[in-house]
């Protein structure tokens, strides 16, 4: 059974970090793209970030570009979302979702969420 | 940036036909894909590349997409498919994945 269980969300003050894990399993994790979707509370889903099976390709919105970092370790089957230089407007529940393939676009499970919370 | 705009609610009674729409500069040349999410859930695939539904997905749930506008269809309306429906696009011109701003779907 495929499942991505996200984890690391938090409070942190403005101007911090986190670092958010998605551990992924019942699928061969090197050969699935995957993505960062957040929502804010009350507000429609945001595209974050996404990245290929490889991890050689990386795809950022605007919003998080420079501040925001994605990785995976495929020996440990977990993508990772660094987050720096957090601010106010980063609120929301960060999903974690897998792509049907090696390609951009579609994604066809996702995690429960992690909520991450920026206030002083 | 590419923009898609969906209405942002839609009744249905019961039993009926649902039909949410997703506009964007022309739609039809792009993959669309379709979300329903229920109130404190994840978001599910109910549609893929326009028209396709993954493995669960009642038939009742149909898509298309020409022209500058895209449409999710949902047949024979439950009380169940009342959501919060969105549609995506992979923007290739910015490598950006592009989400409509959701319909909520009330059924009456």
């Amino acid at each position: 059974e495929v499942q991505v269980v996200e984890s690391g969300g938090g409070l942190v003050q403005p101007g911090g970090s986190l670092r958010l894990s998605c551990a992924a399993s019942g699928f061969t994790f090197s050969s699935y793209a995957m993505s960062w979707v957040r929502q804010a509370p009350g507000k429609g889903l945001q595209w974050v970030s996404a990245i290929s099976g490889s991890g050689g390709s990386t795809y950022y919105a605007d919003s998080v570009k420079g501040r925001f970092t994605i990785s995976r370790d495929n020996s440990k089957n977990t993508l990772y979302l660094q987050m720096n230089s957090l601010r106010a407007e980063d609120t929301a529940i960060y999903f974690c979702a897998k792509a049907p393939s090696d390609s951009q676009g579609v994604t066809d499970y996702w995690g429960q969420g992690t909520l991450v919370t920026v206030s002083s | 940036s590419y923009v898609l705009t969906q209405p942002p609610s839609v009744s249905v009674a019961p039993g009926k036909t649902a039909t949410i729409t997703c506009g964007g500069n022309n739609i039809g040349s792009k993959s669309v894909h379709w979300y329903q999410q229920k109130p404190g859930q994840a978001p599910v695939l109910v549609i893929y590349y326009d028209s396709d539904r993954p493995s669960g997905i009642p038939e009742r749930f149909s898509g298309s997409n020409s022209g500058n506008t895209a449409t999710l269809t949902i047949s024979r309306v439950e009380a169940g498919d009342e959501a919060d429906y969105y549609c995506q696009v992979w923007d290739s011109s910015r490598d950006h994945v592009v989400f409509g701003g959701g319909t909520k779907l009330t059924v009456l």
